[in-house]
């Protein structure tokens, strides 16, 4: 009955391949996100999607790219892979507001820990 | 866009007393203030959240406060236990960007 699944939970691999995370939600939630943290535990927002709006952070490689098959699923997908993506990436998920603002919490996932060699 | 200040980096306390986290942010039109906490090894999880109609909430041990006009808010835990050692983190929910920006987070260590 997990909430918010990702996987793998651990994923290294070397510079330069093309890698995916997996993300799934069974809360009935209409938005979904990934941060990364990294070793200095900072956590930032990559992307919120729901199945109208896409919204990137402006700081985001464009080698990095969500892709969503339903709305209980967001994928990140990334290409040539560098030193600097090791991190723990979260995923999340919540109810869009009707203001504007996230009705309830965010639920993360548990994270993958991703290491570039 | 929303820049989200949390002080101290880093908090040791005794056991039984009380610990205080404080951010501030700058987009006045942020609306939506929640605290995460995260254990070792493990995801951020909500402790405890405030939304800006209010002036303060209260859980048992933990309470935050908001004060709009200075546009800061603060996490106060009573009580403490080792177990509550953790990084805490303060989020705000910013309406023209759509999105939380977190603090660069507070490592609580309780000391038995």
């Amino acid at each position: 009955d997990t909430a918010v699944s990702q996987t793998p939970k651990y994923l290294v691999t070397q510079m330069g391949n093309d890698k995916s995370i997996k993300c799934e939600q069974n809360l009935g939630h209409d938005t979904m996100y990934w941060y990364k943290q990294d070793s200095k535990k900072f956590l930032k927002i990559m992307f919120s999607y729901n199945n109208k709006e896409l919204i990137i952070n402006e700081t985001v490689p464009n080698r990095f790219s969500p892709k969503s098959p339903d709305k209980a699923h967001l994928n990140l997908h990334i290409n040539s892979l560098e030193l600097g993506d090791s991190a723990v990436y979260f995923c999340a998920s919540s109810h869009s507001g009707l203001a504007g603002g996230p009705r309830n919490e965010q639920f993360f996932g548990p994270g993958t820990r991703l290491t570039v060699l | 866009g929303e820049n989200v200040e949390q002080h101290p980096s880093t908090l040791s306390v005794q056991e039984g007393d009380s610990a205080v986290i404080k951010c501030t942010y700058s987009d006045s039109a942020s609306n939506y203030f929640p605290w995460y906490k995260q254990e070792l090894g493990k995801r951020p999880q909500l402790i405890i959240d405030i939304r800006s109609n209010v002036g303060e909430k209260k859980d048992q041990r933990i309470a935050v406060t908001l004060n709009k006009t200075a546009k800061h808010f603060s996490l106060h835990i009573t009580e403490t236990q080792p177990e509550d050692s953790a990084v805490y983190f303060c989020a705000a929910y910013s309406g023209s960007a759509r999105q939380l920006t977190f603090g660069s987070g507070t490592q609580l260590t309780v000391l038995p």
